[in-house]
């Protein structure tokens, strides 16, 4: 069974910096490119980033190029998401999903909240 | 990258079939086969329906149906179910290479 586990979200001040982590079993993970997917509670879905099988590729949405990225540990299956200079806008639930091909997510965790406010 | 554009919201009545419109550009629905369908249950992750515009992954009921034509994607359910209330969202891959999301159809079951 296909498990993704987020970690790391919390409360941070506007400014601050987050790291959230995605703890992967049951597939390939080394084989699987992942990716990052926000939603604001009560709103829409938006992808933020995607990385290839082995961290030599990335790609960001431009709404948030610049303040995140991406990584992942293979040797760990774990996937992480460095977030800086937060805003209150940012504040959402983030999830670590898997791609089936052309950003079609077939796999989702459960989502870490991220709140920021001061 | 505007997002797509879906119902805010649809109702049905038990064992009725109900249509959520999709709606975006030749720059995203038009451009490529790479459409897909998410059920989300409140305060519950996300879970993929449909793919590649009509496909359904191993364990989805084929009472969901995708399609497209043009710029525009569709998701039918047929036979509504209570079970099948429910937020609904879109997604299409980009001639940009990123991803847009509809606004979210809420689906109520009368």
């Amino acid at each position: 069974e296909v498990q993704l586990v987020e970690s790391g979200g919390g409360l941070v001040l506007p400014g601050g910096s987050l790291r959230l982590s995605c703890a992967a079993s049951g597939f390939n993970f080394g084989d699987s490119w992942m990716n990052w997917v926000r939603q604001v509670p009560g709103k829409g879905l938006e992808w933020l980033a995607i990385i290839n099988q082995d961290g030599t590729g990335k790609h960001y949405a431009d709404s948030v190029e610049g303040r995140i990225a991406i990584s992942r540990d293979n040797a760990k299956n774990s996937l992480s998401l460095q977030m800086d200079s937060l805003r209150a806008e940012d504040s959402a639930v983030y999830y670590c999903v898997t791609d089936r091909g052309y950003k079609q997510f077939d796999h989702w965790g459960q989502g870490a909240l991220v709140t920021v406010s001061s | 990258q505007s997002a797509l554009t879906q119902p805010a919201s649809v109702s049905g009545s038990p064992g009725q079939s109900i249509t959520i419109s999709c709606t975006g550009t030749r720059s995203d629905i038009g451009a490529y086969n790479y459409v897909s369908w998410y059920q989300q249950h409140p305060g519950k992750a996300p879970k993929h329906l449909i793919y590649d515009v009509s496909k359904r992954p191993s364990g989805v009921s084929n009472r969901f149906s995708g399609s497209k034509s043009g710029d525009t994607a569709s998701l039918t359910i047929s036979g509504l179910q209570a079970e099948d209330e429910a937020d609904y969202h879109c997604s299409s891959f980009t001639t940009s290479g990123t991803l847009v999301f509809g606004g979210g159809t809420k689906l109520t079951v009368l």
